[in-house]
């Protein structure tokens, strides 16, 4: 069936260094969407990336896509303590185009 | 600040009540969802709305029974539910249905079944 797969598990950073979270699909995805996730909070959309190959940016954020589009990744640079939560990938569902399914996720701790 | 709003907030419930969690939504969204989601795990899909019609069902138990009286409103009706049970239950809508259309989340009822 078929899976997301993010890495790593579990990030801890210092502040102001970078972080990077990858997420792999087992099939193709026609789209792909990043979440993060606050402590105590709720899933909070970031970015949706449609095209092979596309990067986008949102501040410190880069976001890619990759060529085969069953992979992605999320580059912050210089991270703050206002980075601290989970980064869920998700994408459509293969036997449902409903469904959203989400990758495990990325914890992200930054030590001021 | 969500424009998916959800209640109640908190919720503590025996396994022999009868409970209905809510949400409402706005912004014309035409696919709503309920997710549960346990600590340090992903949300994990239960319903999707499309167009006011069940599309998804993903083999809940019969103790969750969701609802979608029109289009902004979602409900979860809980019967005889089990302490395993205890989580975050989140709602979403996304402006058309299908994986294409990014989801909007509301706060969430943290549920706890004692």
């Amino acid at each position: 069936g078929q899976q997301v797969m993010q890495i790593p598990q579990y990030q801890h950073v210092q502040e102001g260094e970078d972080f990077t979270t990858y997420c792999n699909s087992s099939t193709t995805l026609s789209n792909i969407q990043w979440y993060k996730q606050r402590p105590g909070g709720h899933p909070v959309f970031l970015i949706q990336l449609v095209k092979s190959g596309e990067v986008k940016k949102q501040k410190r954020l880069t976001f890619q896509f990759g060529e085969a589009k069953k992979n992605s990744s999320l580059h912050i640079t210089a991270t703050q303590t206002t980075d601290v939560g989970t980064y869920f990938c998700a994408g459509p569902g293969e036997t449902s185009y409903d469904k959203v399914i989400f990758g495990p996720g990325t914890s992200l701790s930054v030590i001021p | 600040d969500t424009e998916v709003t959800q209640t109640p907030k908190h919720l503590v419930m025996g396994m022999t009540n009868k409970k209905s969690l809510k949400c409402e939504q706005h912004m014309g969204h035409r696919a709503m969802y309920w997710y549960k989601q346990k600590a340090k795990k992903p949300p994990e899909l239960m319903f999707v709305y499309s167009y006011e019609k069940l599309s998804i069902n993903e083999s809940v138990p019969s103790r969750f029974s969701p609802e979608c009286p029109n289009s902004s409103l979602l409900n979860l009706h809980l019967h005889a539910l089990q302490p395993e049970d205890s989580a975050l239950y989140l709602c979403a809508s996304s402006q058309y249905r299908g994986g294409n259309s990014p989801l909007h989340f509301g706060n969430g009822t943290r549920l706890t079944v004692t």
